[in-house]
């Protein structure tokens, strides 16, 4: 067990939804960070926040956006689902902005019919 | 796309055997780690290593920083049926902020 949580576990919805997926950190860490797993992208990083800031950002779609919250949780949120949206989308996080140890949670999958 | 070339891509290994993947790149890295993910699960970090030339060990595993900076490498020894999963190279590149994932080496093990 990382200490990171991630909920929901499972996700199925339909084409041109829009889902949140939430990720709480380890007790301490201050960044977050987003991945999405496909079969044929791999782990592809979206992004990263700092301390409730924006701090890099990675192949995310303008159809997907993020915030952190002041008592650290992330909400990753993606909107007018396509069938391609479906992957698993973990949760990372680590002590500071630039500690190169990520831990990650369970993950959320994602199914879009 | 990748930009780490992780190998091999598969391997079925007999249980008790050593086992050795790598990782490659064209670019330097500061930093390499190695995770392992299991199905249904999010990858674990099993090895940080941070300078070129380190040698790191975690019980059975070994890792090694390349002294190019441009790879790395893990050995399993001994390997044991829970060893089996996908075994996933990470780096950050030299003046990069985003870490990077290889494409995953899957370890099988025949018992």
């Amino acid at each position: 067990d990382s200490g990171v949580t991630q909920t929901p576990k499972h996700l199925i919805t339909a084409t041109g939804q829009r889902v949140t997926l939430r990720c709480s950190p380890r007790s301490g860490d201050l960044s977050v960070y987003w991945y999405q797993q496909s079969l044929d992208q791999g782990l592809q990083f979206l992004i990263q926040y700092y301390n409730g800031e924006e701090r890099a950002k990675g192949n995310i779609l303008e159809r997907f956006s993020a915030q952190q919250f002041p008592d650290l949780h992330s909400e990753l949120n993606l909107s007018s689902l396509e069938l391609g949206d479906s992957a698993l989308y973990f949760c990372a996080s680590s002590v500071s902005s630039v500690t190169y140890e990520q831990y990650f949670g369970p993950g959320t999958r994602l199914t879009v019919t | 796309g990748q930009q780490l070339n992780q190998s091999p891509q598969s391997m079925f290994i007999q249980e008790g055997e050593d086992v050795s993947m790598n990782c490659t790149s064209s670019s330097i890295f500061n930093t390499w780690l190695w995770y392992k993910q299991d199905p249904g699960e999010g990858p674990v970090l099993l090895i940080a290593l941070y300078k070129a030339g380190e040698l790191t060990s975690n019980g059975r595993l070994t890792a090694q920083f390349g002294i190019t900076r441009k790879d790395s490498f893990l050995n399993i020894s001994a390997s044991i049926p829970s060893d089996v999963g996908i075994y996933f190279c990470a780096g950050f590149r030299e003046y990069g902020n985003k870490l990077v994932f290889g494409a995953g080496t899957i370890l099988r093990v025949k018992s």
